[in-house]
């Protein structure tokens, strides 16, 4: 069971705009910056977007990101075959002795 | 460029302990947080732990606090995670990634260690 709350999956045809869930408390979300990662399959995650909705550069435009209260959600606009992956939400949790959280992550899949 | 060069698979008989090496490059060593993260078969991320170079400071998950050492060799731009008492569940591959001091955004990634526990 994640810290951080994701569906398992999401779907969305060639150009349309997809968002992804992303749900925790005050103790990760409500207080703490949000990031986001892709995975492609036998590959290391990338980062997509850190401190809640800012692209690392080479991030393109079409990958956003959003946050109120403790929920934030991914968006990706123009949706390509190629944006078929794995997407991770992560956050600092306060609770315990601190600790960086992982949603459980987010088939993405291009129909 | 960043790079992170992890060191290769491991196969570990259950209540062992593997280690795992990553030597970093193309940048200063001590201005970014070493973390570890774990990814079984078919499963999401686990963040274990992060060291900072700079001081040696370490934070741990509490899932794995009493399993997990992350040290850093600053002589060679090296970092080190070892997990003791392994059992089948930690048959996983294990990233190292770099957050900027002060940061947790996990800019660079190694390529993934796959270690194998099985008797």
């Amino acid at each position: 069971q994640s810290v951080l709350t994701q569906p398992p999956s999401a779907s969305g045809t060639p150009g349309q705009r997809v968002t992804i869930s992303c749900s925790g408390s005050r103790f990760n979300i409500g207080g703490n910056y949000v990031y986001w990662y892709q995975q492609f399959p036998g590959t290391a995650p990338k980062l997509l977007i850190y401190w809640d909705n800012q692209r690392p550069s080479g991030v393109p435009d079409r990958f956003s990101g959003s946050k109120s209260g403790t929920s934030a959600s991914l968006a990706i606009s123009g949706l390509r075959s190629d944006d078929e992956a794995d997407y991770y939400c992560a956050a600092w949790d306060d609770s315990l002795s601190g600790q960086l959280v992982f949603g459980g992550g987010t088939m993405l899949t291009v129909l | 460029e960043v790079q992170l060069l992890q060191s290769g698979a491991e196969v570990k008989r259950p209540g062992t302990t593997v280690k795992i090496s990553c030597k970093v490059s193309g940048y200063s060593f001590s201005d970014y947080y070493i973390n570890w993260v774990q990814q079984a078969p078919g499963k999401g991320l686990e963040w274990l732990g992060l060291l900072d170079p700079e001081d040696g400071a370490t934070i741990y998950a509490e899932r794995f606090q009493d399993r997990v050492t992350i040290i850093a060799d600053t002589s060679i731009d090296t970092a080190y995670m070892e997990l003791s008492s392994l059992r089948s569940e930690d048959t996983a591959v294990y990233y190292c990634a770099l957050a900027r001091s002060g940061s947790y955004s996990l800019d660079y990634w190694g390529h993934g260690t796959l270690v194998t526990v099985s008797s």
